[in-house]
């Protein structure tokens, strides 16, 4: 066990829609990373957040946003959803800014319809 | 751009072989290199890591080799087992740029 948590385990949605899934990092870890893991693109670096503060982005689309509130926890918002957007998403965090160590959550699964 | 090549994309190996699972890189500016292990339905775990001023790091059945020259590094895991059986990831990340870039993926059995 990673130590961080992450719901929810499944989602099942249709298109158009939007979601929200959620992420509580390591007990003291600052840094919040999400990733999107699908079969043809392998895992991709969507964004991240340090105390609160964006801090690098990778390839989120446009219709993505993420977020992370006082007590650390961060929450990936994903709209207008298309087939496409059906992955694995997991949330990883490390206790800094720099993210050489990183903990992965079990990951939230979505599949869009 | 895919900066980290992983390769093979799936392997198979007999229980108490040596599996060995090769990554090449581009950018100049990785200097931390980790290695995941994924099983199904779970996140990925740090399983080892190298930085490239030292050219092997071994951690119990776990060894890395680098080889900053040619920018190439592998994992190799000795005497492989079936709960071995997962996929790998090889992973690098530089000082100043801080996302994780992952290789594709390999998927490891260990047969009987």
């Amino acid at each position: 066990d990673s130590g961080v948590t992450q719901t929810p385990k499944h989602l099942i949605t249709a298109t158009g829609q939007r979601v929200t899934l959620r992420c509580s990092p390591r007990s003291g870890d600052l840094s919040v990373y999400w990733y999107q893991q699908s079969l043809d693109q392998g895992l991709q670096f969507l964004i991240q957040y340090y105390n609160g503060e964006e801090r690098a982005k990778g390839n989120i689309l446009e219709r993505f946003s993420a977020q992370q509130f006082p007590d650390l926890h961060s929450e990936l918002n994903l709209s207008s959803l298309e087939l496409g957007d059906s992955a694995l998403y997991f949330c990883a965090s490390s206790l800094g800014p720099h993210g050489e160590t990183q903990y992965f959550g079990p990951g939230t699964r979505l599949l869009v319809l | 751009q895919q900066q980290v090549k992983q390769s093979p994309q799936s392997l198979i190996v007999q229980k108490g072989g040596i599996s060995i699972i090769n990554c090449a890189y581009e950018n100049t500016a990785f200097d931390y290199f980790p290695w995941y292990q994924q099983f199904p339905g779970k996140g990925p775990a740090l399983l080892i890591a190298i930085r490239p001023d030292v050219s092997e790091k071994k951690e119990g059945r776990f060894t890395i080799s680098f080889n900053k020259s040619a920018k190439q590094f592998s994992l190799h895991i000795m005497d492989s087992q079936p709960g071995d059986s997962a996929t790998y990831f090889c992973a690098a990340i530089g000082f100043g740029n801080e996302k994780l870039t992952f290789g594709t993926g390999t998927r490891l059995t260990i047969i009987p």
